[in-house]
This record gives structure tokens, C-alpha cells and sequence, in this order.
């Protein structure tokens, strides 16, 4: 197991709800990066945190938002809840840009009803 | 735009045979790092295989190798004298100069006995 831990592991939520999912980065890792990955397919990139500021975001709304904290752990936070967003959410731990393994938590499996 | 395609969604073979599963990518980068990961049913996803762009030969972990074709922008990996536990999604994946991942849409391994 890597040292990456997300939380929770599942959730249910209400569609237009807002959620909160956490991830704690690998020890020495300085970089958070969250992906989406719906059912049956890869993984999407959301964004990326390199020492608390966001760098570099993919395609996806201002609803999906972070955090990064001194530590390193990272929040995702998403308002106005779609059915769409039903997915298993991804973090990936890495110190930026030195090619080597980027380590990923178990994900969180998010639901809306 | 930035790419990665697995033309295979699923494959099966025998447990002890050998197997190959297909990648290719697009990008206009020169440097870069390839990789394939495996996300068995616990959905951690698990490193498998790393290549570095700048280097011919080809990456080789155990049972596990790629066939690296930078010209061609193939990555293919291959599994030697598969085994029940190698039953999995594997994903082909690219890390651009931005430390963003771009995952392929992934295939659908299974190790029969």
C-alpha cells in the first residue's frame, strides 16, 4: 500500500449538495494532483496542487475546486452536485517533476441521487 | 492535444501464457515518461512499468517489459507467464512537461485458470 490515504471511501450525496473529499500525500511528496475516473473508464485529469497554489487544470467546472495545505494534504471540493459527477475520485501524490512514481490513494467512490 | 489510446478494451488468456497489451500516444514533446499501471477490483492503482522518453532501451520489471517505439509513438506492454493475480484494468499512461497525467481509457485483463 502507498502512503497516500482518501476520505471518505464511499459517500452518497443529494444531487445540488456540495462534497468534500480529502487526501493525505505521500511523506516528501509536494504535489496533489485529483482525477475523475467515471465507471469503465481512465482516469481524468481535474487539477493540480504544487506547494498550496493550483497548477495547471483540466477540463473541467469552477464548481470543482481545492485546496492544498502546508502539510501537503489536499481537499477536493465540489458544489452544485450532478448526477454526471458519479465517479471515483483519484489523488495522486508526486514531487513535481522528477518523473518518478506518482503514488495513488484508494479514491473515493462518490454517488448523487 | 495530448493522447492516449488502447485499442483493446478487454483480453483474456491463460493462466502461464504470455500476453500483450497495445498503447499508443500522441504529443508533440520530446522528453517525457510512459507508463502502464494496474488497478485491480481494490482500485488502487499500482505502478507497473516506467519508461523515461530519452532512453532506446526498454524497460523491463520481472515478468513485465514494454516494447517502447518512440518514432511510432507505441508503448505496448507485455506479460509474461501471466498469473491469476495479474487479473486487472491496465492502464497506459503519459506524463507531460505540465506533471500532468493523460490516461488511456484502460483494458480489461483476465487470467483464466
Amino acid at each position: 500500500e502507498t502512503g497516500v490515504t482518501q476520505s471518505p471511501t464511499h459517500l452518497i450525496k443529494t444531487r445540488g449538495q456540495q462534497v468534500t473529499l480529502r487526501c493525505s500525500s505521500q511523506s516528501g511528496h509536494n504535489t496533489v494532483s485529483w482525477y475523475q475516473q467515471a465507471l469503465g473508464q481512465g482516469p481524468q485529469f481535474i487539477f493540480q496542487y504544487y506547494r498550496e497554489e493550483e497548477n495547471g487544470r483540466g477540463n473541467f467546472p469552477p464548481r470543482f475546486s481545492g485546496l492544498q495545505f502546508p502539510n501537503y494534504s489536499s481537499e477536493l471540493n465540489v458544489n452544485a452536485l450532478e448526477l454526471d459527477d458519479s465517479a471515483l475520485y483519484l489523488c495522486a501524490s508526486t514531487h513535481r517533476r522528477d518523473g518518478t512514481e506518482a503514488f495513488f490513494g484508494q479514491g473515493t467512490r462518490l454517488t448523487v441521487v | 492535444a495530448q493522447t492516449v489510446t488502447q485499442s483493446q478494451p478487454e483480453m483474456s488468456v491463460q493462466e502461464a501464457e504470455t500476453v500483450t497489451l497495445s498503447c499508443t500516444y500522441d504529443t508533440s514533446e520530446s522528453n517525457y515518461y510512459l507508463f502502464w499501471y494496474k488497478q485491480p477490483p481494490s482500485r488502487q492503482m499500482i505502478l507497473v512499468i516506467r519508461q523515461e522518453a530519452y532512453k532506446q532501451q526498454n524497460a523491463t520489471e520481472n515478468r513485465f517489459s514494454v516494447n517502447f517505439q518512440k518514432a511510432a509513438k507505441s508503448f505496448s506492454l507485455k506479460i509474461s507467464d501471466s498469473q491469476l493475480g495479474d487479473t486487472a484494468m491496465y492502464f497506459c499512461a503519459f506524463l507531460n512537461r505540465d506533471d500532468k497525467i493523460i490516461f488511456g481509457k484502460g483494458t480489461r485483463l483476465h487470467i483464466l485458470p
